[in-house]
């Protein structure tokens, strides 16, 4: 079974908000974390990734956090945009392979303006 | 820069109908080669992965397959479509390491089987 996987799948927020989602995943000995972005219609984008040797990393607007202690993730958006709104999934490397990424269920973003 | 293409975006078939979709890459060589689907609403299934030509791994048992003729084609086929065959199908290629990193995808054929 799929060892990433998200608390919410459905997320509302104002324009102008901050965006938080969630990501839980069970493997303890994952050392690498991506965030991707999917619009609708359209293959998923790269946002940000993250290495198990560290808690935060900051992108353009974007910040991942690392809890390695409750194996959980997060993904929060400052100030969010119309353009934010997509599908966003966690995805780990998967257990026992050199090669192959687990996505999690993905959760919905919707902006309302 | 590295790009990916895959085509065809769109596609309507009959159930019992033969399909072939195609990507390729440009602009990197030796790359993981993957094939995913995605349900409505749903999350990527993978389907096949290749770390070279000629070199498949089939993830879930289907009516599906995958071949690699060239370093930076990967073809998925089908020789009779079934109802379940409709998706979002995307192909994603990652750059050849110790251990895998990021991927990246290309935009997706969108399959109806009728």
């Amino acid at each position: 079974g799929e060892s990433v996987g998200l608390h919410l799948p459905t997320l509302s927020v104002q324009e102008g908000d901050n965006s938080i989602i969630n990501c839980a995943y069970s493997n303890s000995a994952s050392d690498y974390f991506i965030w991707y972005k999917q619009e609708s219609g359209k293959g998923p984008q790269f946002i940000i990734d993250i290495r198990s040797n560290m808690d935060k990393r900051q992108g353009q607007r974007v910040t991942v956090l690392l809890n390695k202690t409750v194996k959980h993730l997060s993904l929060q958006i400052a100030a969010t945009q119309p353009g934010d709104s997509a599908v966003y999934f966690c995805a780990e490397p998967t257990l026992g392979s050199n090669y192959k990424l687990t996505f999690g269920k993905g959760t919905l973003l919707t902006v309302n303006p | 820069s590295q790009t990916i293409h895959q085509w065809p975006a769109t596609l309507v078939q009959p159930v019992g109908s033969p399909l072939s979709l195609e990507c390729t890459v440009e602009g990197t060589s030796n790359p993981n080669l993957y094939w995913y689907r995605q349900a409505a609403g749903r999350g990527l299934q993978l389907l096949f992965y290749s770390v070279g030509i000629g070199q498949i791994s089939s993830e879930v048992p289907q009516n599906l397959s995958a071949s690699r003729p060239q370093d930076r084609q990967f073809i998925l086929s089908s020789k009779k479509l079934l109802l379940s065959d409709s998706g979002f199908y995307l192909c994603a290629w990652s750059v050849q390491a110790p251990a895998i990193g990021e991927l990246f995808f290309g935009e997706g054929s969108r399959l109806t089987v009728l």
